[in-house]
Parts: C-alpha cells; structure tokens; sequence
C-alpha cells in the first residue's frame, strides 16, 4: 500500500525544540522530491520546507527559515523536519507530501504539534 | 495569487462547481485540486492545465471533472454524494521557489 506516516508531534513550550517523522512505503521515496506542509487549526495550508531526492536542493518557507531543517534518509525511507526555537504560531497539524513533479499527490494523515507554555 | 471563494453549497445528487482564480500575471499557469475531508489529509484529485486537459489521480472518480477559463480554474463534481463535503483547495507551483495553496473553499452537501 502507497502510504506516508506522520509522527512525533506534540504540546513543547516556546523556545522549545520538536523533531518529526514521516514513514513512507509503497513508492521509490528515494526518486521523488518531498515536503512538509503545514495546516493550523482552521485554517488552510501552508507550504513549509521541500528537499530533492539526493538533497541537490533544499527549500524553506520564510516563516520558518533558520529555525527549521528538513532531511532525510532514502535507506530507511523515511522524511524528517527538526523544529527549533519553537512558537505559538508554529502550532498547526503538519504533513508530509510527495512532490509528483508538480502537484502534491500523496499525503499523510498529519501529526499535532502545540506550541504553548 | 489563488482565490477560492470561502464557502459553497448544493443539494445532494446535484452538481456544483467551485472556482480557483489566478491572479492576471499567472493566468498560464496550472493547478491541482486537492479534498481534505474533515478531519482527514488532503488527498489529490487532479492536475489543470491552462487548456482545460486534466489528468486524476489514481481512484477518483469520473464525477470530478475540471475545466479552465481565462485565469479560472473549475473543480465540477456532478452526483453529489454526502462524502463530497470537505473543504477544496487549489495548488500552484513555480511562483518563485514555492508552492502555493488557495484559502479553500468549504463545500456543504444539503
């Protein structure tokens, strides 16, 4: 089955730290371009970070450049995003996405993260 | 740079049509549709080129149809089904570096 699997979001203070996960099975990760999309609590979606499958290129959304890095590992096919110097706006539901060339054509189910003291 | 209008409504069984509006300068650009049911990820429908050709993806259904006009992107789905109510959302790329969502817009099944 074609799948993307969020986890490790949760409540962390401001100023705080956060590393999320994203498991993918059923497609070639290691040929597709990945993102991290991000949705706060009613409200739309927000384009977060994007990374090419051997790393060529690296993007950022300015809100959280500098303060967020995006990797990850083609062996273990796996999507991550190190949140750092956490706020409360970053509260939001994130999700991976698969780039499939264009278009975002495969999501997850998305992981909570509450950024609150 | 996209436009989606916040809400729309139609009566089960109907059809309904929803719009995505690029600004001027973009007008030649292509678009995706994607549903997010609640409380659920967004899933993909389908891509939009400015000609009106459009390619689903795998499994949806042949009531979601798309169409282009001018700077207007359409999402028609036709028999609608309780399951169709979810909030739409258009996408853009190649604007900078980025990727672009519109604001949404929320479809209620009567």
């Amino acid at each position: 089955e074609v799948q993307l699997v969020e986890s490790g979001g949760g409540l962390v203070k401001p100023g705080g730290s956060l590393g999320l996960s994203c498991a993918a099975s059923g497609f070639t990760f290691n040929s597709y371009t990945m993102n991290w999309v991000r949705q706060a609590p009613g409200k739309g979606l927000e384009w977060v970070a994007s990374i090419s499958p051997t790393n060529s290129y690296i993007y950022y959304a300015d809100s959280v450049k500098g303060r967020f890095t995006i990797s990850r590992d083609n062996a273990k096919t796996s999507l991550y995003l190190q949140m750092n110097s956490l706020r409360a706006e970053d509260t939001a539901v994130y999700y991976c996405a698969r780039d499939g060339g264009d278009a975002f054509d495969m999501w997850g189910q998305g992981t909570m993260v509450t950024v609150s003291s | 740079v996209l436009t989606q209008s916040p809400s729309a409504s139609a009566s089960l069984g109907a059809s309904v049509r929803l719009t995505c509006t690029l600004t001027s300068r973009h007008s030649s650009y292509a678009i995706a549709w994607l549903q997010q049911q609640p409380e659920k990820g967004p899933r993909y429908l389908m891509k939009l080129n400015s000609d009106g050709s459009h390619t689903k993806g795998d499994g949806i259904p042949d009531r979601f149809s798309a169409s282009s006009s001018g700077a207007e992107r359409y999402l028609t789905i036709s028999s609608l089904q309780s399951e169709d109510e979810a909030v739409y959302y258009c996408q853009t790329w190649g604007i900078g570096i980025h990727w672009v969502f519109g604001g949404g817009t929320k479809l209620t099944v009567l």
